[in-house]
């Protein structure tokens, strides 16, 4: 079954501790990126990545970290540098598509939901 | 600024009854617009488009685009309580780049 996976579903942590979200994805995709989801609001770009050992920030990056060592594996790290972190976080993943083409659906992830106390 | 809006921001309707959803977008760089639906966690794909005018269909539930008036509505007919779910309103606005909005929040009453 080809799809993305994020563990864990429910994480909670101590204010001040980093903590890794892990996103896995085994479609062969090129594309895939973090979003953090908060109540009243759009989903919003936290980074993204094309290619391995390649990635690029979003709109929020600040206080966040990814690294992208594997095609199939983007996981991010909330650091303590984040000041709100208490969120709902998606991963997906997506085929790229060329210069003037227009866009791809993205797949995404279940997942992981984060509490910091 | 792109921004994406989508109204109204919840719905309770009941089984039978036939929805409307908006989305409405400003952006620089058009490229598609995208529709999701997210029962639980993860959000999943409905549609893509591009062209004005032509409408899209799956089943019960079919959207269309007007990007000279940029907006997209997503209609269910014969609402099942299955259809309850939030729906997601995308625009792709580059390569990596898409827009989200808030999301309409909808609810089936058997």
């Amino acid at each position: 079954d080809g799809g993305i996976t994020q563990s864990p579903k429910y994480l909670f942590r101590k204010e001040g501790q980093n903590v890794t979200l892990s996103c896995e994805q085994n479609l062969n995709h090129d594309a895939m990126y973090w979003y953090r989801q908060d109540p009243g609001q759009g989903l919003r770009l936290i980074y993204y990545s094309q290619i391995v050992n390649d990635f690029q920030k979003g709109d929020i990056a600040e206080g966040y970290s990814v690294s992208r060592e594997k095609k199939e594996s983007f996981p991010l790290t909330v650091t303590s540098a984040q000041k709100n972190p208490t969120a709902f976080y998606l991963c997906a993943s997506s085929i790229i598509s060329g210069r003037g083409a227009a866009g791809s659906e993205q797949y995404f992830g279940p997942g992981t939901r984060l509490t910091v106390t | 600024e792109d921004k994406v809006v989508q109204s109204p921001l919840s719905l309770v309707v009941h089984e039978g009854d036939t929805v409307t959803l908006n989305c409405s977008y400003e952006v620089t760089n058009f490229r598609s617009l995208l529709w999701y639906k997210q029962e639980k966690k993860a959000p999943t794909f409905l549609f893509m488009l591009t062209s004005s005018g032509i409408e899209k269909k799956s089943g019960r539930l079919s959207s269309i685009l007007d990007k000279k008036e940029l907006f997209s509505i997503l209609n269910i007919t014969a609402t099942q309580t299955g259809d309850s779910a939030i729906y997601l309103c995308a625009v792709s606005v580059g390569t990596y780049k898409y827009i989200f909005g808030t999301g309409t929040r909808l609810k089936v009453l058997a």
